[in-house]
């Protein structure tokens, strides 16, 4: 089983169509975690970081339930530019030392 | 602020040969981390480094890869010989802690390797 497990997609969404993706891990002991865009042929740049309490940024959303070692993701109103592949990260310390690990990452294509 | 450099952008070998990736992190990031990506797939770990020690190259390919980041900034990422399941793009990322703790890791373009 992978350490990160994320829905590959993809997800194709007309504009303004609200969008969810899920993540699951599977390290009980991660405390951090993210969400990385990456545009096609682009290196991956950090979206947002998950906080326990949930955590809003214009219109995404992200929720983490550690009960559940589950992350999502909500983009709302969705814009041609969201179209990108959403990677869920996760943090795994080892050795004094923080290490994320990557999902496979998501795909969202936007349509007119 | 000048961003990860990387270079070559683009490679193409063949199998069994030689090959070397160059990257500048972002001046004062303590931490510089070599990914592979490939196709379809989330970075991968390939090794840490913090200042000019390596943290973590537990899953590096040591038969084949080897890196080095000298005077703890600049660092190359060496695979010889290639194999045809190298090919991927790789990714060097750098952050500014120098605790090892929890930071944004910013990207470089990346270099795409193709081995035939």
């Amino acid at each position: 089983r992978k350490e990160v497990e994320q829905d590959p997609g993809p997800f194709n969404v007309p504009e303004g169509a609200t969008v969810a993706f899920n993540c699951t891990y599977s390290n009980s002991a991660s405390q951090s975690f993210f969400w990385y865009r990456q545009d096609c042929r682009k290196e991956p740049k950090l979206l947002m970081s998950v906080y326990s309490s949930g955590n809003e940024d214009g219109r995404f959303t992200a929720q983490l339930n550690r009960a559940s070692q589950y992350i999502s993701l909500l983009i709302r109103d969705s814009k041609l530019s969201d179209s990108a592949t959403y990677l869920c990260v996760v943090n795994r310390r080892t050795g004094g030392y923080n290490k994320l690990i990557f999902g496979a990452g998501t795909r969202l294509a936007v349509h007119p | 602020e000048a961003g990860v450099a990387q270079s070559p952008r683009y490679k193409i070998i063949e199998k069994r040969q030689s090959v070397a990736f160059w990257c500048n992190p972002i001046s004062g990031h303590a931490t510089l981390y070599w990914y592979q990506q490939i196709l379809g797939q989330g970075p991968k770990l390939l090794i840490q480094f913090q200042n000019n020690g390596v943290v973590d190259d537990s899953q590096l390919p040591k038969d084949r890869f080897s890196a080095e980041r000298l005077k703890g900034v600049d660092s190359t990422l060496k695979i010889q010989p290639a194999k045809l399941e190298d090919s991927a793009v790789y990714l060097c990322a750098s952050s500014l802690d120098p605790s090892g703790g929890i930071d944004e890791q910013f990207f470089g373009p990346g270099t795409r390797l193709t081995v035939l």
